[in-house]
């Protein structure tokens, strides 16, 4: 099955830029998407379709996607970006969703 | 605005069956836009997709799963549920119902909607 690897956690001051990343085998030729969850609440869908941004999700947050790795950046950081954050695929060898083991966004 | 409610016992057994439902308002779980699914999360830890279900009763699961998973929907009363069997200390975790968006057959929105979670305790 398809394995998608996360480092567990990253530090950012506050006003600077996070990068959060998510690899995988040829991970560019997928669909990746990217979930924010605070703590105690649900996810919220942050990215989709790589780049793509929900209604209500600030710009300071974006994706890219190519080789092996996607990349979430969040930019201008503040203290309520302190969350878990989740990268996702949709298998289709396995028919499966797949996450990312996670990880924790510290900002200091 | 589509919403999902997560119910079921908040406690389980070991051996026994966890059975939860998820219950859609401002939506319909006959769309042909959406498929319904189940996603877990034990504490302090990642989340773990369970599978997910689509009107025709498409369903799909996670492989990893080595217990009996079955994942069903009720539509006159516009709810999915989920079963899981023989349910041992490992299955203890929030459980999050949530709706995966489809185009053309294809996942490319993810789950944008999610309930907010039941925590199920598998304790004798």
């Amino acid at each position: 099955s398809y394995v998608l690897t996360q480092p567990p956690s990253v530090s950012v001051a506050p006003g600077k830029t996070a990068r959060i990343t998510c690899g995988g085998n040829n991970i560019g030729a997928e669909n990746v998407i990217w979930y924010q969850q605070k703590a105690g609440q649900a996810p919220v869908l942050l990215i989709y379709l790589n780049i793509d941004r929900p209604s209500g999700i600030p710009e300071r947050f974006s994706g890219s996607n190519s080789g092996n790795t996607a990349t979430l950046t969040i930019t201008r950081v503040e203290a309520g970006d302190e969350a878990d954050y989740y990268c996702q695929v949709w298998d289709y060898s396995g028919l499966s969703w797949v996450f990312g083991g996670g990880t924790k966004l510290t900002v200091l | 605005q589509l919403q999902l409610q997560e119910s079921g016992p908040g406690l389980v057994r070991p051996s026994e069956t966890l059975s939860l439902t998820c219950t859609v308002s401002g939506g319909s779980t006959t769309s042909g836009s959406y498929y319904w699914g189940w996603i877990r999360q034990p504490p302090g830890k990642g989340l773990e997709w369970i599978g997910s279900i689509y009107k025709n009763g498409t369903t799909y699961y996670n492989p990893s799963l080595t217990g009996g998973v079955t994942i069903s929907a009720d539509t006159s009363k516009n709810q999915f549920s989920l079963k899981l069997n023989s349910v041992t200390a490992a299955d203890t975790a929030v459980y999050f119902c949530a709706t995966q968006r489809i185009f053309a057959g294809h996942f490319y929105y993810g789950m944008d909607v999610w309930g907010q979670g039941t925590t199920v305790i598998v304790t004798s």
